[in-house]
């Protein structure tokens, strides 16, 4: 399995500012994901981090609100951009385990709060 | 576009076993998949099924996977308090290799 660390865990932060979550695999990986988790919700997906090209994004996610840097094969970042309270989720990165296998581990989770 | 389901709650005595189930609707699902999140964690892979598989078995978790019915279950054998956590069914299908989740379920083991 893989382990992944996020930073921050948690962040409260001021409506209008933005924040960058990173996300750090102990192995190289070539899927690398975004999850939002809103509050008592289930986990949806913001894109997919490319490595050495633009991020794919979902229905309803847009590279301006969440820009996302893959700038090798162990790191990410995702950025909110001008946040808001609806902004307030658990944001999750995930990784695939390759190697033919199919599993797909999650890191611990970035628990935003906007205020 | 993929809808998976599941029932929101479930509680049962410790020592029982919990059976979560979860309906998925994409014909093309090819992984389908069980997290399990306790309170302020992140999601523990407990255990993935592929579509040509009927049941696969891990210590006291049993999967079975109707795909005709496209059902999926997650049995825990002896349930124990610390298997009280929200159950997430999720699925994959073909080359995406993304995954679609369903609402969770919330299983309360009672002593």
């Amino acid at each position: 399995s893989a382990v992944i660390s996020q930073k921050p865990s948690r962040d409260i932060c001021q409506r209008g500012t933005s924040l960058t979550i990173q996300c750090q695999v102990d192995s190289q990986v070539t899927m690398m994901f975004w999850y939002r988790q809103q509050p008592g919700q289930s986990l949806t997906l913001i894109a997919t981090a490319n490595q050495g090209s633009e991020a794919t994004y979902e229905s309803g996610f847009v590279i301006d609100k969440f820009p996302i840097s893959r700038p090798n094969l162990t790191f990410s970042t995702l950025t909110v951009s001008n946040m808001s309270p609806e902004d307030s989720s658990i944001y999750l990165c995930s990784v695939e385990a390759g190697g033919g296998l199919r599993e797909q581990f999650f890191g611990p989770g970035t628990r935003l709060t906007v205020l | 576009g993929e809808d998976v389901e599941q029932s929101l709650f479930l509680s049962v005595r410790e020592g029982d076993s919990s059976v979560i189930n979860c309906t998925y609707t994409d014909s093309s699902s090819t992984y389908l998949y069980w997290y399990k999140q306790e309170p302020g964690a992140g999601l523990q892979l407990l255990t993935y099924i592929f579509s040509n598989m009927d049941m696969k078995q891990d210590q006291r978790l049993t999967v079975l996977l109707n795909k005709k019915d496209k059902h999926l279950s997650l049995r825990i054998a002896d349930t124990q308090t610390g298997d009280s956590a929200i159950y997430f069914c999720a699925e994959s299908g073909g080359s995406a290799r993304q995954l679609t989740f369903g609402s969770g379920t919330q299983l309360t083991v009672l002593p």
